[in-house]
Protein backbone atom coordinates (compact mmCIF):
# COMPACT_ATOMS: atom_id res chain seq x y z
CA UNK A 1 0.00 0.00 0.00
CA UNK A 2 1.72 3.48 -0.99
CA UNK A 3 1.65 5.96 1.86
CA UNK A 4 2.66 8.46 -0.21
CA UNK A 5 1.34 9.31 -3.80
CA UNK A 6 1.74 11.58 -6.61
CA UNK A 7 -1.37 10.59 -8.49
CA UNK A 8 -0.43 12.68 -11.41
CA UNK A 9 2.77 11.16 -13.37
CA UNK A 10 3.00 14.40 -15.55
CA UNK A 11 2.27 18.20 -15.41
CA UNK A 12 3.02 20.23 -18.78
CA UNK A 13 3.09 24.27 -17.97
CA UNK A 14 3.92 27.27 -19.73
CA UNK A 15 6.87 29.40 -19.02
CA UNK A 16 6.15 31.91 -16.53
CA UNK A 17 3.26 30.56 -15.16
CA UNK A 18 2.85 28.90 -11.81
CA UNK A 19 3.31 24.89 -11.15
CA UNK A 20 1.11 23.25 -8.82
CA UNK A 21 2.28 19.75 -8.15
CA UNK A 22 0.30 17.89 -5.25
CA UNK A 23 1.30 15.20 -2.93
CA UNK A 24 -1.16 13.23 -0.38
CA UNK A 25 -0.01 10.58 2.22
CA UNK A 26 -2.03 8.10 3.94
CA UNK A 27 0.16 7.81 7.25
CA UNK A 28 -1.41 10.65 9.83
CA UNK A 29 1.78 9.72 11.64
CA UNK A 30 4.00 11.48 8.91
CA UNK A 31 5.62 14.63 9.97
CA UNK A 32 8.44 15.82 7.99
CA UNK A 33 8.19 16.30 4.27
CA UNK A 34 10.31 17.21 1.87
CA UNK A 35 10.48 17.82 -2.14
CA UNK A 36 13.43 16.59 -4.71
CA UNK A 37 13.85 17.20 -7.78
CA UNK A 38 15.65 14.92 -10.60
CA UNK A 39 17.27 15.47 -13.77
CA UNK A 40 17.42 11.85 -15.78
CA UNK A 41 20.67 9.44 -14.72
CA UNK A 42 21.14 12.23 -11.82
CA UNK A 43 20.47 12.04 -7.80
CA UNK A 44 17.62 13.87 -6.60
CA UNK A 45 18.58 17.69 -5.44
CA UNK A 46 17.11 18.60 -2.24
CA UNK A 47 14.42 21.32 -2.73
CA UNK A 48 12.27 22.20 0.25
CA UNK A 49 11.58 20.45 3.24
CA UNK A 50 8.72 21.47 5.85
CA UNK A 51 7.46 20.00 9.04
CA UNK A 52 3.87 19.18 10.33
CA UNK A 53 3.65 22.38 12.89
CA UNK A 54 3.93 24.79 9.73
CA UNK A 55 1.05 24.87 6.79
CA UNK A 56 3.15 26.90 4.23
CA UNK A 57 7.28 26.90 3.85
CA UNK A 58 9.07 29.40 1.08
CA UNK A 59 12.44 29.31 -0.25
CA UNK A 60 12.79 32.08 -3.19
CA UNK A 61 9.89 30.78 -6.22
CA UNK A 62 9.42 27.69 -4.88
CA UNK A 63 6.70 27.21 -1.86
CA UNK A 64 5.47 24.46 -0.12
CA UNK A 65 1.66 23.66 1.52
CA UNK A 66 0.45 21.50 3.59
CA UNK A 67 -2.97 20.44 4.64
CA UNK A 68 -2.77 17.69 7.91
CA UNK A 69 -6.55 17.85 7.88
CA UNK A 70 -6.50 16.71 4.07
CA UNK A 71 -3.04 14.35 4.30
CA UNK A 72 -2.17 16.47 1.29
CA UNK A 73 0.82 18.91 0.56
CA UNK A 74 1.63 20.94 -2.63
CA UNK A 75 4.49 22.20 -4.31
CA UNK A 76 4.50 25.64 -6.21
CA UNK A 77 6.57 26.92 -8.28
CA UNK A 78 6.63 30.42 -9.69
CA UNK A 79 7.25 32.21 -12.49
CA UNK A 80 8.30 28.19 -13.81
CA UNK A 81 11.63 28.28 -16.06
CA UNK A 82 12.10 25.61 -18.61
CA UNK A 83 14.81 24.53 -15.95
CA UNK A 84 13.08 23.68 -13.69
CA UNK A 85 11.82 20.64 -16.32
CA UNK A 86 12.65 17.55 -14.45
CA UNK A 87 10.66 15.11 -11.79
CA UNK A 88 9.70 15.80 -9.24
CA UNK A 89 9.60 13.58 -5.74
CA UNK A 90 7.44 14.10 -2.54
CA UNK A 91 9.34 12.54 0.34
CA UNK A 92 7.37 11.58 3.82
CA UNK A 93 9.11 10.77 7.21
CA UNK A 94 8.46 10.38 10.72
CA UNK A 95 10.76 12.77 13.07
CA UNK A 96 12.70 11.53 15.69
CA UNK A 97 14.60 8.75 14.99
CA UNK A 98 17.62 10.20 13.65
CA UNK A 99 19.30 8.80 10.99
CA UNK A 100 16.29 5.97 11.00
CA UNK A 101 13.48 8.15 10.00
CA UNK A 102 13.42 6.61 6.52
CA UNK A 103 11.80 8.51 4.00
CA UNK A 104 8.94 7.27 1.83
CA UNK A 105 8.95 8.24 -1.42
CA UNK A 106 5.93 9.07 -4.16
CA UNK A 107 6.37 7.67 -7.45
CA UNK A 108 6.94 11.12 -8.92
CA UNK A 109 5.96 13.83 -11.55
CA UNK A 110 7.16 14.46 -14.59
CA UNK A 111 7.14 18.64 -14.48
CA UNK A 112 7.44 19.99 -18.00
CA UNK A 113 8.05 23.78 -18.91
CA UNK A 114 7.04 24.93 -22.31
CA UNK A 115 9.11 27.65 -23.44
CA UNK B 1 28.30 23.18 0.90
CA UNK B 2 25.91 19.75 0.39
CA UNK B 3 27.88 17.69 -1.50
CA UNK B 4 27.85 14.26 -2.07
CA UNK B 5 30.19 12.41 -4.57
CA UNK B 6 29.74 8.79 -5.91
CA UNK B 7 32.69 6.96 -8.31
CA UNK B 8 32.42 5.35 -10.87
CA UNK B 9 30.02 7.55 -12.69
CA UNK B 10 29.06 4.33 -14.72
CA UNK B 11 29.85 0.84 -14.19
CA UNK B 12 29.41 -2.32 -16.67
CA UNK B 13 30.31 -5.61 -14.90
CA UNK B 14 29.56 -9.33 -15.84
CA UNK B 15 27.56 -11.86 -13.33
CA UNK B 16 31.07 -12.92 -12.16
CA UNK B 17 33.15 -9.69 -11.29
CA UNK B 18 33.53 -8.25 -8.04
CA UNK B 19 33.15 -4.37 -7.97
CA UNK B 20 33.07 -1.66 -5.60
CA UNK B 21 30.74 1.29 -5.46
CA UNK B 22 32.01 4.37 -3.35
CA UNK B 23 30.33 7.71 -1.54
CA UNK B 24 32.22 10.41 -0.13
CA UNK B 25 30.71 13.24 2.32
CA UNK B 26 32.61 16.02 3.92
CA UNK B 27 29.74 18.00 5.53
CA UNK B 28 30.32 16.62 9.15
CA UNK B 29 27.29 14.01 8.91
CA UNK B 30 27.03 11.03 10.69
CA UNK B 31 24.69 9.02 8.45
CA UNK B 32 25.04 7.58 5.35
CA UNK B 33 22.81 5.70 3.09
CA UNK B 34 22.49 3.66 0.02
CA UNK B 35 19.45 3.36 -2.06
CA UNK B 36 18.74 1.13 -5.55
CA UNK B 37 16.49 3.30 -8.07
CA UNK B 38 15.27 2.20 -11.19
CA UNK B 39 13.98 4.05 -14.18
CA UNK B 40 10.75 5.75 -13.32
CA UNK B 41 10.55 4.42 -10.06
CA UNK B 42 11.10 6.25 -6.91
CA UNK B 43 14.49 5.60 -4.97
CA UNK B 44 14.44 2.22 -2.59
CA UNK B 45 16.27 2.00 0.58
CA UNK B 46 18.90 -0.60 0.85
CA UNK B 47 20.81 0.40 3.73
CA UNK B 48 21.53 2.97 6.45
CA UNK B 49 24.93 3.44 8.36
CA UNK B 50 24.25 5.80 11.37
CA UNK B 51 27.85 7.17 12.91
CA UNK B 52 29.67 3.74 11.50
CA UNK B 53 27.31 1.12 12.72
CA UNK B 54 24.71 -0.58 9.64
CA UNK B 55 21.46 0.48 11.93
CA UNK B 56 18.90 -0.67 8.62
CA UNK B 57 19.16 -3.08 6.92
CA UNK B 58 16.44 -3.61 4.21
CA UNK B 59 16.25 -7.10 3.38
CA UNK B 60 19.04 -6.74 0.76
CA UNK B 61 20.55 -9.44 -0.92
CA UNK B 62 23.79 -10.75 0.66
CA UNK B 63 25.47 -9.84 -3.32
CA UNK B 64 25.70 -6.47 -1.92
CA UNK B 65 27.41 -6.10 0.62
CA UNK B 66 28.23 -2.57 2.54
CA UNK B 67 31.19 -0.77 4.28
CA UNK B 68 31.61 2.46 6.42
CA UNK B 69 35.48 2.90 6.83
CA UNK B 70 34.80 5.95 9.02
CA UNK B 71 32.26 8.93 8.98
CA UNK B 72 33.11 10.41 5.46
CA UNK B 73 33.33 7.44 3.28
CA UNK B 74 31.00 4.66 2.42
CA UNK B 75 31.25 1.73 0.02
CA UNK B 76 29.28 -0.81 -0.96
CA UNK B 77 30.83 -4.26 -3.03
CA UNK B 78 29.31 -5.97 -5.13
CA UNK B 79 29.21 -9.69 -5.87
CA UNK B 80 27.92 -12.20 -8.41
CA UNK B 81 25.15 -9.81 -9.77
CA UNK B 82 22.25 -10.88 -11.49
CA UNK B 83 21.12 -8.50 -14.40
CA UNK B 84 17.84 -7.11 -12.83
CA UNK B 85 20.61 -6.06 -10.43
CA UNK B 86 21.53 -3.05 -13.10
CA UNK B 87 19.69 0.40 -11.72
CA UNK B 88 21.00 3.74 -10.60
CA UNK B 89 23.01 3.48 -7.29
CA UNK B 90 22.36 6.44 -4.98
CA UNK B 91 24.40 7.69 -2.21
CA UNK B 92 22.80 10.06 0.36
CA UNK B 93 23.69 11.55 3.96
CA UNK B 94 22.39 13.41 6.58
CA UNK B 95 23.27 14.80 10.04
CA UNK B 96 22.54 11.96 12.06
CA UNK B 97 21.16 13.30 15.12
CA UNK B 98 18.06 15.71 14.27
CA UNK B 99 14.73 15.20 14.80
CA UNK B 100 14.13 15.88 11.16
CA UNK B 101 16.73 14.58 9.06
CA UNK B 102 16.94 15.87 5.37
CA UNK B 103 18.86 13.65 2.94
CA UNK B 104 21.10 15.03 0.35
CA UNK B 105 21.81 12.42 -2.59
CA UNK B 106 24.80 12.23 -4.77
CA UNK B 107 24.87 12.18 -8.56
CA UNK B 108 24.31 8.41 -8.36
CA UNK B 109 26.46 5.16 -10.20
CA UNK B 110 24.71 4.10 -13.46
CA UNK B 111 25.36 0.04 -12.91
CA UNK B 112 24.78 -2.41 -16.02
CA UNK B 113 24.88 -5.64 -15.18
CA UNK B 114 25.28 -8.32 -18.02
Amino acid sequence: DQQVKQNSPSLSVQEGRISILNCDYTNSMFDYFLWYKKYPAEGPTFLISISSIKDKNEDGRFTVFLNKSAKHLSLHIVPSQPGDSAVYFCAASLSGDGANSKLTFGKGITLSVRP
Amino acid sequence: DTEVTQTPKHLVMGMTNKKSLKCEQHMGHRAMYWYKQKAKKPPELMFVYSYEKLSINESVPSRFSPECPNSSLLNLHLHALQPEDSALYLCASSQGDRDMETQYFGPGTRLLVL
